[in-house]
């Protein structure tokens, strides 16, 4: 299948910016996603970048995607504790229905 | 509203038993997921079906097995094959292949454990 990587862990102090990072293989998805899972709990859509931007922008989340290094980017501004989960970034496919998720990244946001 | 229903939230399973975990939808979604989700190793695909009595299997089918007779229903039957079932079990839907931006949607998942 589709190789999609994160990060593990990362920790930010409350107020800073996080910034997830995402390689995938794959050049032929059409829309990348992030979801935000909470404990115990399902996965949450976040935002979406179609394969042809390079940056989209909704409030505090600014995703950046380089299609050439095939590297996708969620930058949090202000962090606050509400923000501590796992994200997972996720590429949906050119052909047929399938989607790759990476393995997750755990947030800790230190008050 | 509509949203993704997984029942029951917690199930323990007994050495040799088949459980079922239900998975519904009213999102009058096409397609319908079911992944496996271990500490550190993200989502894992188990089956997944994009139209009514049609499922394909994922990356790590063996010892499950699921159908799909209703566009809103698609259960996952965790068998006595699957030697070691304890994890969170999470369902997912999405609209119909085709253009346009379709993501996926879950469900708050199951958490099964042995007894």
């Amino acid at each position: 299948g589709e190789d999609v990587e994160q990060s593990l862990f990362l920790s930010v102090r409350e107020g800073d910016s996080s910034v997830i990072n995402c390689t995938y293989t794959d050049s032929s998805s059409t829309y990348l996603y992030w979801y935000k899972q909470e404990p115990g709990a399902g996965l949450q859509l976040l935002t979406y970048i179609f394969s042809n931007m390079d940056m989209k922008q909704d409030q505090r989340l600014t995703v950046l995607l380089n299609k050439k290094d095939k590297h996708l980017s969620l930058r949090i501004a202000d962090t606050q504790t509400g923000d501590s989960a796992i994200y997972f970034c996720a590429e949906r496919m050119n052909t047929g229905n399938q989607f790759y998720f990476g393995t997750g990244t755990s947030l800790t946001v230190i008050p | 509203d509509g949203g993704i229903t997984q029942s029951p939230k917690y199930l323990f399973r007994k050495e040799g038993q088949n459980v079922t975990l239900s998975c519904e939808q009213n999102l009058n979604h096409d397609a319908m997921y079911w992944y496996r989700q271990d500490p550190g190793q993200g989502l894992r695909l188990i089956y997944y079906s994009q139209i009514v009595n049609d499922f394909q299997k994922g990356d790590i089918a063996e010892g499950y097995s699921v159908s799909r007779e209703k566009k809103e229903s698609f259960p996952l039957t965790v068998t006595s094959a699957q030697k070691n079932p304890t994890a969170f079990y999470l369902c997912a839907s999405s609209p119909s292949t085709g253009g346009g931006n379709q993501p996926q949607h879950f469900g708050d998942g199951t958490r099964l454990s042995i007894l």
